[in-house]
């Protein structure tokens, strides 16, 4: 049980396009759902945290123009990174904590792969 | 203060040892410390997690000692394998519910046979 996945789980996209990036519970609800990005040998840093029915909340320095962040639902969170550049290509990492539990795990997703040319 | 650090950058273990790897941290509201093991090209995978009011937790070959007093924890693996290869990650729970992790700078663990 406590599956995240996303999707895409690589993407490669032209320099100026934006691209959509999937979060979900598979078997769980969550309120709040984590956006990470992870550069080579680095370790993850959180850009937002998300949460369903409200604004996401961003970390100092993240742009919430450029990381648009949406959670729809309590099973879907979604990260669209707008106009994309090279300096954005990363990989990035969702997690989500189960909804009416007393366990404190974050459940991961596998990560996506971004590649802006 | 909202920073955990982590040490050694990288490891390399024998087959059948013991890996150690260190955390410390700073601010005594942290609540719930994870380690997290992660693959190359994969997500994170929650290994072991300890509260503050527990000074270790074992599961297995993995073992978590916290010294409260010394804002140190840190992540213990027996016998060690070569599956075991991979980057290790701790994290601490900042305070406010807000259930934010903040993660170690992590460290890549080489097990050779």
């Amino acid at each position: 049980g406590a599956v995240v996945s996303q999707h895409p789980s690589w993407v490669i996209c032209k320099s100026g396009t934006s691209v959509k990036i999937e979060c979900r519970s598979l078997d769980f609800q969550a309120t709040t759902m984590f956006w990470y990005r992870q550069f080579p040998k680095q370790s993850l840093m959180l850009m937002a945290t998300s949460n369903e029915g409200s604004k996401a909340t961003y970390e100092q320095g993240v742009e919430k123009d450029k990381f648009l962040i949406n959670h729809a639902s309590l099973t879907l969170s979604t990260l669209t990174v707008t106009s994309a550049h090279p300096e954005d290509s990363s990989f990035y990492i969702c997690s989500a904590i189960p909804l009416r539990t007393v366990t404190d795990t974050q459940y991961f997703g596998p990560g996506t792969r971004l590649t802006v040319l | 203060q909202q920073q955990v650090k982590q040490s050694p950058q990288s490891l390399i273990v024998q087959k059948g040892g013991i890996s150690i790897i260190n955390c410390a941290y700073e601010n005594t509201a942290f609540d719930y410390f994870p380690w997290y093991q992660q693959f190359p090209g994969k997500g994170p995978a929650l290994l072991i997690a300890i509260r503050p009011d527990v000074s270790e937790k074992k599961e297995g070959r993995f073992t978590i000692s916290f010294n409260k007093s010394a804002k140190q924890f840190s992540l213990h693996i027996m016998d060690s394998q070569p599956g075991d290869s991979a980057t290790y990650f701790c994290a601490a729970r900042g305070s406010g519910n807000t259930g934010k992790l903040i993660f170690g700078q992590g460290t890549t663990l080489q097990v050779k046979p």
